[in-house]
């Protein structure tokens, strides 16, 4: 199975920072890689597919990048609507894995 | 609008079985790959399981830790996918979401998960 580590778990950090996250793959996953964002008591929304391609309707600030076993979310300008859980997935190979989630709070 | 809406969960026994159904809307559930996700309490998201699309034969894929007592269906006729949970262990205890897949590799939209909990 492919493992995914993401860093650091936890995040703290102020309006208008900005964020980023890593994404690990324990092999190459051709790219197929995507990233949610999770609010409590909450499905899981995309934001970015295929490593770095925005979903329709994400703001801008969030962009994605990385290639080969490393990935990374990054948000230019944390927005108070941003507080939240990030999971990134890998989708090349089965059984399909997820990240263990990066926890952004309020510093 | 696409909508799923999941349902079915709620409290079951060790070894026991429960059913849960994802209706669609908003789209034909039969053009789409789809999937199966849970998340145990303060845990991360655990893939469940996969149905491709009637076009592939509705062949499925699962996780390890519920091959042989899980089983991912299609009904067609109510344009929905099925979970049929079998031998439940307490460790299944988890809110349960379906998804549809854009392309094999995109899962876009998600419904709102239903709730099963595992225990005597």
């Amino acid at each position: 199975d492919i493992q995914l580590t993401q860093s650091p778990s936890f995040l703290s950090a102020s309006v208008g920072d900005r964020v980023t996250i890593t994404c690990r793959t324990s092999q190459g996953i051709s790219g197929y890689l995507v990233w949610y964002q999770q609010k409590p008591g909450k499905a899981p929304k995309l934001l970015i597919y295929t490593a770095s391609t925005l979903q329709s309707g994400v703001p801008s600030r969030f962009s994605g990048s990385g290639s080969g076993t490393e990935f990374t979310l990054t948000i230019s300008s944390l927005q108070p609507e941003d507080f939240a859980t990030y999971f990134c997935q890998q989708l090349n190979n089965y059984p399909l894995t997820f990240g263990g989630g990066t926890k952004v709070e309020i510093k | 609008e696409v909508q799923l809406v999941e349902s079915g969960g709620g409290l079951v026994q060790p070894g026991g079985s429960l059913r849960l159904s994802c209706a669609v809307s908003g789209f034909t559930s039969s053009d789409h790959y789809m999937d199966w996700v849970r998340q145990a309490p303060g845990q991360p998201l655990e893939w469940v399981g996969r149905s491709r699309d009637k076009a592939s034969g509705y062949t499925t894929e699962y996780a390890a830790s519920v091959k042989g007592r899980f089983t991912i269906s299609r009904d067609d006729s109510k344009n929905s996918l099925l979970l049929q949970m079998n031998s439940l262990k307490t460790e299944d205890t988890a809110v349960y979401y379906c998804s549809r897949v854009h392309g094999s590799r995109m899962p876009d939209y998600w419904g709102q998960g239903t709730l099963v909990t595992v225990s005597s």
